[in-house]
């Protein structure tokens, strides 16, 4: 079985500065996707980021950066430039892959961190 | 194109009534789930679909049944509700065999059980 920490009930920063948000997995599986999703008040799931596992390089999309280290079995998410429109729950998921790279459709949560952003 | 729609968005019950939470999917996704959101845990998975006729066990399924006549909808039944199903319920689609892997989640339903 998988599991998934976030070692950070909370963490909060001001707007325009970058934080990092830790997680860190267990698995005996060599094939897996990472996911970092925001959760904010309204309470939708939203994906930030996305990391294949077989890929070395680290997923990127504008603001947001993730520093993947597969041996350590540890995913991070940066935020750079921090928004008022950031503050969110930020839950860490895990999910397993076959040796083709299709997912088992199943995801395995860290237990989140809540961000503040501060004007 | 409304994605994924879950059905009621809230819920109040009394301990032993019996409910079924809604959830429709119309981007022909072969994967459905439900999920359960508690303080302090994150999501849990209940039970989940690969394709219609096919259902199978989460982490927490006790207390839950399901079934996929079709690949649009998966309901979540509730036969006897209890206090500790008081949650949030997330129901969620993906595709089997694309590259990208992702799921995609509706918007939830609060549930409390009285």
């Amino acid at each position: 079985a998988q599991t998934v920490t976030q070692s950070q009930p909370e963490m909060s920063v001001q707007e325009a500065e970058t934080v990092t948000l830790s997680c860190t997995y267990d698995t005996s599986e060599s094939n897996y996707y990472l996911f970092w999703y925001k959760q904010p008040p309204s309470r939708q799931m939203i994906l930030v980021i996305r990391q294949e596992a077989y890929k070395q390089q680290n997923a990127t999309e504008n603001r947001f950066s993730v520093n993947f280290q597969k041996a350590a079995k540890s995913f991070s998410l940066k935020i750079s430039d921090s928004q008022l429109g950031d503050t969110a729950m930020y839950f860490c998921a895990f999910m397993r892959a076959n040796a083709g790279g299709t997912s088992y459709g199943k995801l395995t949560f860290g237990q989140g961190t809540i961000l503040t952003v501060h004007p | 194109n409304a994605g994924v729609t879950q059905t009621p968005k809230f819920q109040v019950l009394k301990t032993g009534q019996s409910m079924t939470l809604q959830c429709a999917q119309d981007m022909n996704h072969e994967y459905m789930s439900w999920y359960r959101q508690d303080p302090g845990m994150g999501l849990r998975l209940i039970h989940y679909s690969v394709g219609a006729g096919i259902t199978d066990q989460g982490e927490v399924p006790n207390g839950y049944n399901v079934s996929r006549s079709t690949t649009e909808d998966f309901p979540l039944r509730l036969l006897s509700a209890a206090p500790s199903q008081t949650s949030v319920y997330f129901c969620a689609s993906s595709y089997r065999n694309r590259g990208e892997n992702i799921q995609y989640f509706g918007a939830g339903t609060r549930l409390s059980v009285l």
